[in-house]
């Protein structure tokens, strides 16, 4: 079990759906990511968030809108998004301080049609 | 971007014997961490090492760095079938990055039993 928990597991969704996915610690972590994670590739970094502020956009299409309404949890939300979106989302949270590691969830898989 | 390389980028092996992956990095970092993906999982980390630190041990683990090279093995001993996985070095640097990392291309084992 991870202390990173992301819901929901799976996701299908059309192209023109509006959806969210869900991140939640309960670690006292203050810096939050979000990654996308293609099949046999390594994650690739979409968000970060320190102390419940936007710090890094990997220059991330706008269909995606990240938001953190509190320090325990980070949201994704999802509209017009394309086939090549279809991918494993995952959230990862981390203490502060310079050699800490980052814990992840399990991840959503998400599917578009 | 992508600035991690690891090799080999698949490693089968049997139960008991030792699995060596190597990554190699391109720019200074503050730290070089190892972390292990299951099929269909987050990312679980597995060691960190400063960039001040030549080798480190956990359990069956050891990894060296060498910064000099701008390289660093994992060292997985008496492997078991539970080791099969995709591993992946991920490099942070100095300065105020958010605890970015970049991750390596991966190595996927797989320990037959």
């Amino acid at each position: 079990d991870t202390e990173v928990t992301q819901t929901p597991k799976h996701l299908v969704m059309g192209m023109t759906n509006k959806k969210s996915l869900k991140c939640e610690q309960h670690m006292g972590h203050r810096a939050m990511y979000w990654y996308k994670q293609k099949a046999k590739k390594p994650p690739e970094l979409m968000f970060v968030y320190s102390y419940e502020k936007l710090s890094i956009n990997e220059s991330v299409p706008s269909r995606f809108s990240p938001e953190c309404p509190n320090s325990s949890l980070l949201n994704l939300h999802l509209h017009a998004l394309q086939p090549e979106d279809s991918a494993l989302y995952l959230c990862a949270s981390r203490m502060t301080g310079s050699n800490q590691p980052q814990h992840f969830g399990d991840g959503t898989r998400l599917s578009i049609l | 971007s992508q600035q991690g390389e690891e090799d080999p980028q698949a490693l089968s092996i049997q139960e008991g014997e030792n699995a060596t992956m190597n990554c190699s990095y391109k720019t200074s970092i503050n730290n070089l961490q190892w972390y292990r993906q299951n099929s269909g999982r987050g990312l679980v980390h597995l060691i960190l090492i400063r960039s001040n630190e030549r080798e480190k041990h956990s359990g069956r683990l050891r990894v060296t760095l060498d910064t000099s090279k701008k390289s660093s093995s994992l060292l997985i001993t008496a492997s078991r079938a539970a080791d099969t996985a995709s591993y992946f070095c991920a490099t942070k640097k100095g300065g105020t990055s958010y605890g970015k990392l970049t991750f390596g291309q991966g190595t996927i084992l797989t320990v037959h039993p």
